[in-house]
């Protein structure tokens, strides 16, 4: 039962345009969300995060909207750069008592390349 | 300030084997969770330990264990292992931890790998 979920496994894009990233959930009691960048033999870079009592939160270049209607979240990058190339995860911690302690529910990840 | 240390960064062992791997967290951080992540499960949540216990455990056997010490620092110790438990294992550490909504943040994680 994947309860995170990116559906598109990867997405390519021109420098100085926009990237869009997507995420779906499935779990209501999630109520925190977060996005990470992920290069090759690193760790996960957090880069933005939402609370559930907000719908967007703005980082220079990066802007996370939420919709919880929809149980959507998405990620914005403006304007994107050869930099940005990387895999970027969306992650899901929530309120479920015990069961929340410490733990992020991942998507599979977007492979993100920013073309020159 | 320094990040999230883990060591060693690669490992290998032969199958039956046991492993230890080492956490050292973001100074005054004092939640410390593990992840293993492989190219078919992604990331997936193996515990969490907060001021030296365990307050969640993930969907895996008993031959993962871990510990955390009065300075935060953890370890992770995989019993028997198994070729499958070949993986990136992942170690993050925030301030308390998910209930207040305080972002994780990672090492660079230990490749281990079974032959």
């Amino acid at each position: 039962d994947q309860q995170v979920k990116q559906n598109s496994p990867s997405l390519s894009v021109q420098e100085g345009r926009i990237s869009i990233l997507n995420c779906d959930y499935t779990n209501s009691m999630f109520d925190y969300f977060l996005w990470y960048k992920k290069y090759p033999a690193e760790g996960p870079t957090f880069l933005i995060s939402i609370s559930s009592i907000k719908d967007k939160n703005e980082d220079g270049r990066f802007t996370v909207f939420l919709n919880k209607s929809a149980k959507h979240l998405s990620l914005h990058i403006v304007p994107s750069q050869p930099g940005d190339s990387a895999v970027y995860f969306c992650a899901a911690s929530g309120m479920a008592g015990g069961t929340s302690y410490g733990k992020l529910t991942f998507g599979q990840g977007t492979i993100l390349t920013v073309h020159p | 300030k320094a990040g999230v240390t883990q060591t060693p960064r690669y490992l290998i062992k032969t199958r039956g084997q046991q492993v230890t791997l080492s956490c050292s967290p973001i100074s005054g951080h004092r939640s410390v969770s593990w992840y293993q992540q492989t190219p078919g499960q992604g990331l997936q949540f193996l515990f969490e330990y907060f001021s030296e216990t365990q307050r969640n455990k993930g969907n895996f056997p008993g031959r993962f264990s871990g510990r955390q010490f009065s300075n935060s620092r953890s370890e992770m110790n995989v019993s028997t292992l198994e070729l499958g438990d070949s993986a990136l294992y992942l170690c993050a550490s925030s301030e308390q931890g998910s209930f207040s909504n305080q972002p994780q943040h990672f090492g660079d994680g230990t490749r281990l790998s079974i032959l």
